[in-house]
């Protein structure tokens, strides 16, 4: 069964200050992946995702992430945090095979101080 | 405008009373799903649909239930065996397929008292 780590329940930073929220899967077969943002209170919103293309995938609001295969790794950087950025974030996978679930890390909750 | 609605956003109950959850999607989505949220937990998927009158439990299905009988629609019923129902309960819907992503409703917040 898939598996996803993410390192760090919150993670601190300064406005203006690099951000990297840390993905780990665990799969034999690179999978699918999904970052997801979650305000307080609301759904998830689709922050980018990889799908064999470009290893190196820019998603919304100036995020982006890079698929490392030797590393089974996708973490999810930011170059300069803005004080909009503060939520949490969800790292998800999914099977190659036809139909699949997701399945979601435990998030890593951003805060972002002036 | 496509999207996903849940309703009720905030729904309270009293302890040992069976209580439905609505989701609705006009995204024309195959797939259904419904997610329990705890913080600290992550996401935890109790069922999910790929087609109608078609359901499969998820990796915490026991003390839920739901139905499939339009595409449109995948309500859950929380009963009075769910021994700690009180959690953040979120709709998802998708094409199916796994490299396609799925897309939330606003989510429906369950106090049991």
């Amino acid at each position: 069964a898939q598996s996803v780590t993410q390192l760090g329940s919150h993670v601190s930073v300064s406005e203006g200050a690099l951000v990297l929220l840390r993905c780990n899967y665990s799969s034999s077969v690179p999978p699918y992946l999904f970052w997801y943002v979650q305000y307080p209170n609301q759904g998830l919103q689709l922050l980018l995702k990889y799908t064999s293309a470009a290893t190196l995938v820019k998603g919304i609001n100036g995020f982006e992430a890079e698929f490392k295969k030797s590393e089974t790794s996708f973490h999810l950087t930011k170059p300069s945090a803005h004080m909009s950025d503060a939520a949490e974030y969800f790292c998800a996978v999914s099977d190659r095979k036809g139909y699949s679930t997701l399945t979601f890390g435990k998030g890593t909750m951003l805060l972002v101080s002036p | 405008d496509g999207g996903i609605t849940q309703s009720p956003k905030y729904l309270f109950r009293k302890e040992g009373q069976n209580v439905t959850l609505s989701c609705e999607q006009n995204l024309n989505h195959d797939a259904m799903y419904w997610y329990r949220q705890d913080p600290g937990q992550g996401l935890r998927l109790i069922y999910y649909s790929q087609i109608v009158n078609d359901f499969q439990k998820g990796d915490i299905a026991e003390g839920y239930s739901v139905s499939r009988e339009k595409k449109e629609s995948f309500p859950l019923t929380v009963t009075s065996a769910q021994k700690n129902p009180t959690a953040f309960y979120l709709c998802a819907s998708s094409t199916g397929t796994g490299r396609n992503e799925q897309f939330f409703g606003p989510g429906t917040r369950l106090t049991v008292l």
